[in-house]
């Protein structure tokens, strides 16, 4: 079965620059979620979309900004990095909402 | 706001013991507890869940109760195994939104 593709697994960047992050969720999934996970501690909610429109916005930096497309893939665009969002970045998505979660298998970003 | 308290942070039981994974949560509009296992590096993984109007589910070796006034939900593993170590995470949302609210985890390790 299709499951949560997140792309790319890893991925180093410099302090001060971009990054993007995709996330293609299982297919027919309206609700797409983002995580951020730092080493030992819980995912830490950033936003999500529902139908393509964003709907709960959590602990989301304003250099950080996401969107969901047409073809219901979402991006996470993160400006001037900081050493501290190094982190695993996870991807989720879930038909409807208060309902099982599927998450991707994440991205690593290290900020150096 | 909304939080999910977990505990314990670590736990460890003897190969056919059981465990059991309690959380709280504040915000008394969660309606749906869904549990999450993540082994090192890898991605959360839906164990089991539970819904307001149901007090216990059973899944084999695995069981989520779920006392509402309370607002507390518990994981019980029984027969435990050494594959069963792992980072167990609790979760709350809530009708209306778009997120999952996780518990801090546990970090279950059995010995064989």
């Amino acid at each position: 079965a299709a499951g949560v593709i997140q792309s790319p697994r890893h991925l180093i960047k410099e302090k001060r620059e971009t990054a993007t992050l995709k996330c293609y969720p299982i297919p027919r999934h309206d609700t797409v979620y983002w995580y951020q996970q730092g080493p030992g501690q819980d995912p830490q909610f950033l936003i999500s979309f529902y139908e393509k429109m964003q709907s709960d916005k959590g602990s989301i930096p304003d250099r950080f900004s996401a969107q969901q497309f047409s073809d219901y893939h979402s991006e996470l665009n993160m400006s001037s990095l900081e050493l501290g969002d190094s982190a695993l970045y996870f991807c989720a998505s879930s038909y409807n909402r208060n309902t099982e979660a599927f998450f991707g298998q994440g991205t690593r970003l290290t900020v150096v | 706001g909304e939080n999910v308290e977990q505990h314990p942070s670590t736990l460890s039981v003897q190969e056919g013991d059981s465990a059991v994974i309690k959380c709280t949560y504040s915000d008394s509009a969660s309606n749906y507890f869904p549990w999450y296992k993540q082994e090192l590096g890898k991605r959360p993984q839906l164990i089991i869940d539970i819904r307001s109007n149901v007090g216990e589910k059973k899944d084999q070796r695995i069981a989520v109760t779920l006392n509402k006034t309370a607002k507390h939900f518990s994981l019980h593993i029984t027969e435990t195994q050494p594959e069963d170590s792992a980072v167990y995470f609790c979760a709350a949302s809530k009708e209306g939104t778009y997120k999952y609210i996780f518990g801090t985890g546990t970090r279950l390790k059995v010995l064989a």
